[in-house]
């Protein structure tokens, strides 16, 4: 168990919707990040929030969005779904140094 | 632009073969470079951290090694239990742009018979 804990573990919905991914970090840990895992893209990051601010971005869809909140949880909006968006979405946290990973939601698209 | 490369994609071995597998990186100033494990359906599992060329860890069956442009992860002796896909990532040295983001490999999917 990484500590790193994310909500819903699977997801399926239509073309046009819209869903939220929540994450909450590991005690402590004031970075996460969230990645999307497809199986030909591999893991590829996209976007860093640091103690409620954004810090990094990858390759985050304009239709993608997310936020971290003052007690450090983290939601990824994900708006006007696409069939090439259903993945694996995971969320990470870090104190310093390496990132542990929670369990994935997976996200299909009909 | 910072890169990975992992080779080979696919590895089958009998338990008992030891092996490697090789990470190719190219990064503007290396942090770090790790390495997870994945099982199906699952989050990336922390395994090691290298920080310089030289550097060795290891943990039970697994040995992990860095030079100056790409890492291996030894396997003496693997058992079925082993199988799993082998990711490796870089971090950069932290910018405020940059984060601490990784940026992973496409990963060496393991399988070892019995």
């Amino acid at each position: 168990d990484s500590g790193v804990t994310q909500t819903p573990k699977h997801l399926i919905t239509a073309t046009g919707q819209r869903v939220t991914l929540r994450c909450s970090p590991r005690s402590g840990d004031l970075s996460v990040y969230w990645y999307q895992q497809s199986l030909d893209q591999g893991l590829q990051f996209l976007i860093q929030y640091y103690n409620g601010e954004e810090r990094a971005k990858g390759n985050i869809l304009e239709r993608f969005s997310a936020q971290q909140f003052p007690d450090l949880h983290s939601e990824l909006n994900l708006s006007s779904l696409e069939l090439g968006d259903s993945a694996l979405y995971f969320c990470a946290s870090s104190g310093s140094g390496e990132l542990f990973f929670g369990e994935g939601s997976r996200l299909t698209v009909l | 632009e910072d890169q990975v490369t992992q080779s080979p994609e696919a590895l089958r071995l009998q338990e008992g073969e030891s092996s490697s597998l090789n990470c190719s990186y190219t990064v503007s100033g290396l942090r770090g470079l790790f390495w997870y494990r994945q099982d199906p359906g699952k989050g990336p599992e922390f395994l090691f951290t290298l920080y310089s060329a030289g550097e060795e860890k290891e943990k039970e069956r697994l040995k992990a090694t860095l030079t100056k442009k790409e890492s291996f992860l030894h396997i003496t002796a693997p058992k079925p239990e082993d199988s799993a896909t082998y990711l490796c990532a870089v971090q950069a040295r932290w910018s405020y742009n940059q984060g601490g983001k990784l940026i992973f490999g496409q990963g060496t999917e393991l399988s070892v018979k019995p």
